[in-house]
């Protein structure tokens, strides 16, 4: 099956900093998806982007779906984006595979 | 409102006790699917379903069992055999179709006491 793999797993920030998360993946992918675990566990559906970009506010995501990545990125950090961050991808009409998430702290 | 409830929030088993967790949706969605989460890891996959009366292992199905008889319902029954049942469920939904995104329930978090 697909391989899901995430860069950072942890990763510290002072509030107000951007950072960038990378997902890649290791085959072509019809569904690529962005979630924030809060710290409750329920997963945030931040994105669904199998290719090309999208923005919500200061969060923004890229697929680049030929070279089997994607991004996130978080701009102007603040304290409540802390949690994990999971990208998870499909191939065809299979499961969606998860990667590890990037666990995200930030620092007031 | 429409979404995905799981249910209940916390569970609590002795050893030896098979337990169910319940999954419902009202977003009319074909396809539904149980995972499981242990501590500092993502969430492996343990049963799906695409259809009414149909439903796939995935990657740790030992020690679980599913059913669905109705289009909104996924229930989860953890049994005596999963040797290590401790851990965060979530369940999640979505429409048939391939290129569409995955909503998930708010989880269920089991502990084997």
């Amino acid at each position: 099956g697909i391989q899901v793999e995430q860069s950072p797993p942890d990763l510290i920030l002072q509030e107000g900093a951007n950072s960038t998360l990378r997902c890649n993946f290791s085959d072509s992918v019809n569904n690529l998806q962005w979630f924030h675990q809060n710290p409750w566990g329920q997963l945030i559906n931040l994105f669904y982007i199998p290719s090309g970009t999208k923005q919500n506010g200061r969060l923004s995501a890229t697929t680049v779906a030929t070279e089997r990545y994607s991004l996130l990125y978080i701009s102007s950090s603040q304290t409540t984006d802390s949690g994990v961050y999971f990208c998870a991808a499909r191939v065809g009409g299979s499961r969606l595979t998860f990667g590890e998430g990037t666990q995200l702290t930030v620092n007031p | 409102d429409g979404g995905i409830t799981q249910s209940p929030k916390y569970l609590f088993r002795k050893e030896g006790q098979n337990v169910t967790l319940s999954c419902e949706q009202n977003l009319n969605h074909d396809a539904m699917y149980w995972y499981r989460q242990d501590p500092g890891q993502g969430l492996r996959l343990i049963y799906y379903s695409q259809i009414v009366n149909d439903f796939q292992k995935g990657d740790i199905a030992e020690g679980y069992s599913v059913s669905r008889e109705k289009k909104e319902s996924f229930p989860l029954t953890v049994t005596s055999a999963q040797k290590n049942p401790t851990a965060f469920y979530l369940c999640a939904s979505k429409t048939g179709t391939e290129n569409t995104e995955a909503f998930f329930g708010q989880g269920t978090r089991l502990t084997v006491v």
